[in-house]
């Protein structure tokens, strides 16, 4: 059984379309993180969600909503894609209450997303 | 704000050379510490933590210790192999108020046999 996953795991498009991301976790997190991987293998932050409400959101461009229907499932939709939103997206689960200390994330197979 | 510094790659060994691989941070409070590996076309994988000053957090013989006073987490292995290669990351997570993993750049390691 898949932790963390995510679809789709690769996905084309072109210039100005729109495109989801979905993250399902089946660990019974409470919080849900997507994080943005670029060419370089840098990691940046880019939303949080603990059970279902909002609790980070770094300085990315509002074409970027997320949407969390419950506490398993943490989406992400993207509008008017541009070329430098290539990249790969990772979606993550953590247990944060209860949890004695700031543990550790579970990170799923991420999502490669190529703009043309 | 929270902050983590990896040294920079390639790093290129010879099979069965010894590993160290620098991590420092700045934060505030007590951190937590971690080390993800992410193998080619793979997600990150926790490869080893510590929660607190002067722990240890070891892992498929990798090993790095929580030193408060030099604010470091190096990684090291005495002996890689060629299935160590991969990119390496060094995190910090608070335990209070923002709780997302700051990542260092990421270190990538290529094992030569």
């Amino acid at each position: 059984d898949t932790a963390v996953s995510q679809t789709p795991k690769y996905l084309v498009t072109q210039m100005g379309n729109d495109k989801s991301i979905k993250c399902e976790q089946n660990l019974g997190h409470d919080t849900m993180y997507w994080y943005k991987q670029d060419s370089k293998k840098f990691l940046k932050i880019m939303f949080s969600y603990n059970n279902k409400e909002l609790i980070i959101n770094e300085t990315v461009p509002n074409r970027f909503s997320p949407k969390s229907p419950d506490k398993a499932h943490l989406n992400l939709h993207i509008n008017s894609l541009e070329l430098g939103d290539s990249a790969v997206y990772f979606c993550a689960s953590s247990q944060d209450s209860g949890s004695g200390g700031p543990g550790e994330l579970f990170f799923g197979e991420g999502s490669r997303l190529t703009v043309l | 704000g929270n902050s983590v510094t990896q040294m920079e790659g390639p790093v290129t060994l010879s099979e069965e050379a010894f590993l160290t691989i620098n991590c420092t941070y700045t934060a505030t409070g007590y951190p937590s510490l971690f080390w993800y590996v992410q193998y080619p076309g793979e997600g990150l994988q926790l490869l080893l933590k510590a929660t607190k000053a002067d722990d240890k957090g070891s892992n498929k013989g990798f090993e790095a210790t929580y030193r408060k006073e030099t604010t470091s987490f190096h990684l090291e292995k005495g002996s890689v192999q060629v299935s160590d290669s991969a990119v390496y990351f060094c995190a910090l997570r608070k335990g209070t108020g923002r709780r997302a993993l700051t990542f260092g750049s990421g270190t990538r390691l290529q094992v030569q046999p």
